[in-house]
């Protein structure tokens, strides 16, 4: 079965530093395409960003960049210059290469950035 | 302004009866989908439709019903055979493609059955 593990349930950082968050997934695919998702309080799901596997180079979207590893299965979510807005729950989602367009998520990682 | 909608944000019910959760998109997407997101765990899917009048039960259907009688409309009804039914309620909706479109989800309806 495929999964998704984000072994951080708690994170902080501080304002205007950097933090990476942790994702692994299993499968015996080879096309498949990833996501971050951030729920603020407001419980909106909002995506961050995407990566298709076939591409070597990690996708980047302002401050937030991520570091793909597909052989190690691992794609961590890298946020510079973090700021109070950033606070939210951050979820790794993982999109299987059939048509179904359904979604496998983690389990949430919840990130607190301080003043 | 296009985007998903669900209505009502908060919804009370008592324990053994019926209730639907709306989901409405004016995106134009041919796909939609059901989540169910309890404390400290990420989303489960429920049911998930890729095209009018057509749905398939996801992870966790058991309980659950749905309908998808126009391309906009995917209510979802929690019957009394779900046992928790207790939950954050999220709908979603992407366009109907195998190059991996991102989902994109309504605000959310939070259900409390007492």
């Amino acid at each position: 079965a495929q999964t998704v593990t984000q072994s951080q349930p708690e994170m902080s950082v501080q304002e205007a530093e950097t933090v990476t968050l942790s994702c692994t997934y299993d499968t015996s695919e080879n096309n498949y395409y990833l996501f971050w998702y951030k729920q603020p309080p407001s419980r909106q799901m909002i995506l961050v960003i995407r990566q298709e596997a076939y591409k070597q180079q990690n996708a980047t979207e302002n401050r937030f960049s991520v570091n793909f590893q597909k052989a190690a299965k691992s794609f961590s979510l890298k946020i510079s210059d973090s700021q109070l807005g950033d606070t939210a729950m951050y979820f790794c989602a993982f999109r299987p290469p059939s048509n179904t367009g359904k979604l496998i998520f983690g389990q949430g990682t919840t990130l607190q950035v301080k003043p | 302004d296009g985007g998903i909608t669900q209505s009502p944000k908060y919804l009370f019910r008592k324990e053994g009866q019926n209730v639907t959760l709306s989901c409405e998109q004016n995106l134009n997407h041919d796909a939609m989908y059901w989540y169910r997101q309890d404390p400290g765990q990420g989303l489960r899917l429920i049911y998930y439709s890729q095209i009018v009048n057509d749905f398939q039960k996801g992870d966790i259907a058991e309980g659950y019903s749905v309908s998808r009688e126009k391309k906009e409309s995917f209510p979802l009804t929690v019957t009394s055979a779900q046992k928790n039914p207790t939950a954050f309620y999220l709908c979603a909706s992407s366009i109907r493609s195998v190059a991996g479109p991102e989902q994109y989800f309504g605000p959310g309806t939070r259900l409390t059955v007492t």
